[in-house]
């Protein structure tokens, strides 16, 4: 089954700590995606990858970073320095002109 | 600058009655339009899309949805509601300037009552 996969679907973050939210895909997209989603605000763009090796600051990268070593990888580090990380995280790939594929996302909690 | 609008935050109809959700779109570029949907705690699953063939697009579910370039929108509709139809919808925007931009609309919450 072609797809995109996130894990894992919950994660609680203590206070300082720097977690990591993995997202591989299968599809063979170049193009990928980290969206963070807060209650009624949609979706705002973190970071993107056009191309391995290359990553792209989104809206709200402050506090967030990304590595794109794989075509099939791109996992989102959540650091300390974010200082209001809980939400709803979604990976996304997109290919072109055409519509984008997203993953089940992951909900983010600092306890 | 592209935008893109969904002009009702909440709408709430009754189960077998027509559902109206509406986005408004502004772009310097042509633009492939679409409509996604969200189930809680869930990814956004595609429901239809807009590629500049057709303006009257069918996706799944019975949903559609009409381009309308003179108006820039690309309102969904649904002729009956079901109870499953309860979530939140984007209208989603993608245009090629020189790289792909996709713009999401802030979204709505559709409420389907008994």
């Amino acid at each position: 089954d072609g797809g995109i996969t996130q894990s894992p679907k919950y994660l609680f973050r203590k206070e300082g700590q720097n977690v990591t939210l993995s997202c591989e895909q299968n599809l063979n997209h170049d193009a990928m995606y980290w969206y963070r989603q807060d209650p009624g605000q949609g979706l705002r763009l973190i970071y993107y990858s056009q191309i391995v090796n290359d990553f792209q600051k989104g809206d709200i990268a402050e506090g967030y970073s990304v590595s794109r070593e794989k075509k099939e990888s791109f996992p989102l580090t959540v650091t300390s320095a974010q200082k209001n990380p809980t939400a709803f995280y979604l990976c996304a790939t997109h290919r072109g002109y055409t519509e984008a594929f997203f993953g089940q996302g992951t909900r983010l909690t600092v306890v | 600058a592209q935008s893109v609008t969904q002009l009702d935050s909440h709408v709430s109809v009754s189960e077998g009655t027509p559902v109206l959700l509406r986005c408004n779109y502004s772009s310097s570029y042509s633009p492939s339009l679409f409509w996604y949907v969200q189930h809680p705690n869930k990814g956004l699953q595609l429901l239809l899309k807009y590629t500049s063939a057709a303006t009257l697009v069918k996706g799944i579910n019975g949903f559609e949805a009409e381009f309308k370039k003179s108006e820039t929108s690309f309102h969904l509709t649904k002729p009956s509601a079901h109870m499953s139809d309860a979530a939140e919808y984007f209208c989603v925007v993608t245009v090629n300037t020189g790289g792909f931009k996709t713009i999401f609309g802030a979204g709505t919450r559709l409420f389907v009552k008994a």
